[in-house]
């Protein structure tokens, strides 16, 4: 599969704890997102990387949330000292400049 | 910022229906307008888009039309099939860059 890939795609936590999750975008695409959504509503922009450059954080939903691109190939996204409010399916999506973009199947987090 | 709002929030058809569903969106900087389909427990993928300069875009079944001086576009698909049924979500921004999404249709097409 040459499409964006995602992992894990499930990660069941406890409140308090530290989560880190994996993107690798189809390869070459220079952009990569990261979006969240939560039950019956649409994408929600979180941040996004062009290459290894971070362009947008402010959207980030506190300073628990993180985001790297190291290389600018692969990006993690971390949540620390989770709360339940942060439920929810972590997308990543990747394009190159001015094209569209294109998702991976998500992580579903779930804090207990 | 921008905002983005999706109407109905679901629609059921009968097979070979026509369905629209409309959007409207808020900052006229906004200039690249794509359609996902979403169906359960998968990925959003996209089924058209349609960026500023164009009026009307289609793709065999599926038609985005946007009025850019009312700030609003539509995703039209005619003869609808039962796979048709998904969410789908309206989304706006600049191509490459961020995009605000609407909050999403159920479509229930059936047979």
């Amino acid at each position: 599969d040459t499409g964006v890939s995602q992992d894990p795609r499930h990660k069941i936590t406890k409140r308090g704890q530290n989560v880190t999750f994996r993107c690798d975008p189809i390869s070459e695409h220079n952009r990569l997102y990261w979006y969240r959504q939560t039950l019956g509503q649409g994408p929600e922009f979180l941040t996004y990387f062009q290459n290894e450059a971070q362009l947008e954080k402010s959207r980030l939903l506190s300073d628990r949330f993180s985001a790297e691109r190291p290389k600018g190939s692969f990006s993690t996204l971390e949540i620390q000292r989770t709360e339940q409010g942060d439920s929810a399916m972590y997308l990543c999506a990747s394009s190159f400049v001015s094209t569209e973009a294109f998702f991976g199947q998500g992580t579903r987090l779930t804090v207990v | 910022g921008e905002n983005v709002e999706q109407h109905p929030s679901t629609l059921s058809v009968q097979e070979g229906d026509s369905a629209v569903i409309k959007c409207t969106y808020s900052d006229s900087a906004s200039n690249y307008f794509p359609w996902y389909k979403q169906e359960l427990g998968k990925r959003p993928q996209l089924i058209i888009d349609i960026r500023s300069n164009v009026g009307e875009k289609k793709d065999q079944r599926i038609a985005v039309t946007l009025n850019k001086t009312a700030k609003h576009f539509s995703l039209h698909i005619t003869e609808t099939q039962p796979e048709d049924s998904a969410v789908y979500f309206c989304a706006a921004g600049d191509a490459g860059n961020m995009l605000t999404f609407g909050g999403g249709t159920r479509l229930m097409v059936k047979p």
